[in-house]
């Protein structure tokens, strides 16, 4: 049962374009958002989040999106670099129901096109 | 400013040995978290801390896993008789409870290769 899913296994954008990476999940209880960066044999670095409380959260060239009823979010880089190509997950935590461990999705490869 | 460490990066075992995995959290982190990632796949839970105490143990974790953090501070997992199916990425992650929803930070990952 894939509570989070990201259903773009990859992504190509040139160099300077905006890029969007998008993330679906089923579990109502989810109220908390993350996107980590993930480079080959390094751990995931965490990037941006959002509670649910909010649709939208910007942190210079990233800015995630929540739609609640659609159970939607999406990661926007503009520009992007070639320093972002890497792999990107979504994940989420229904903390305020005291269940902070966190589900992923399966992953975004974006490969930044120079 | 240091991050979540762990050791080894990398290890090579025989299926049916036994190895250990350290992990140092961010210093005044509370709790920590362990994470497993296959090929493909994204993390996923297997058991978590706040300071000494395990508060959750996932399915995957079966009998011959073993997590502890004895002092709150560093934590092992032990992984006992080990099959080809446990080759993974294990990862480590840790974060602070306070007010509000908690982010957490990951370490570098302990890359398990069984033969």
């Amino acid at each position: 049962d894939q509570q989070v899913k990201q259903n773009s296994p990859s992504l190509s954008v040139q160099e300077g374009r905006i890029s969007i990476l998008n993330c679906d999940y089923t579990n109502s209880m989810f109220d908390y958002f993350l996107w980590y960066k993930k480079y080959p044999a390094e751990g995931p670095t965490f990037l941006i989040s959002i509670s649910s409380i909010k649709d939208k959260n910007e942190d210079g060239r990233f800015t995630v999106f929540l739609n609640k009823s659609a159970k939607h979010l999406s990661l926007h880089i503009v520009p992007s670099q070639p320093g972002d190509s890497a792999v990107y997950f979504c994940a989420a935590s229904a903390w305020s129901f005291g269940n902070e461990k966190l589900t992923f999705g399966t992953g975004t490869r974006l490969t930044i096109i120079p | 400013d240091t991050g979540v460490s762990q050791d080894p990066r990398h290890k090579i075992t025989k299926r049916g040995q036994n190895v250990t995995f350290r992990c140092d959290p961010i210093s005044e982190h509370n709790r920590l978290y362990w994470y497993r990632q296959t090929l493909g796949q994204g993390p996923e839970f297997l058991t978590y801390f706040q300071n000494e105490a395990q508060l959750e143990k996932s399915r995957l974790l079966s009998d011959r896993f073993s997590a502890e953090r004895p002092k709150g501070s560093f934590s092992t997992l032990e992984i006992q008789r080990t099959e080809q199916g446990d080759s993974a990425m294990y990862l480590c992650a840790s974060s602070f409870t306070g007010y509000g929803a908690e982010t957490q930070y990951f370490g570098p990952g302990t890359r398990l290769l069984v033969l």
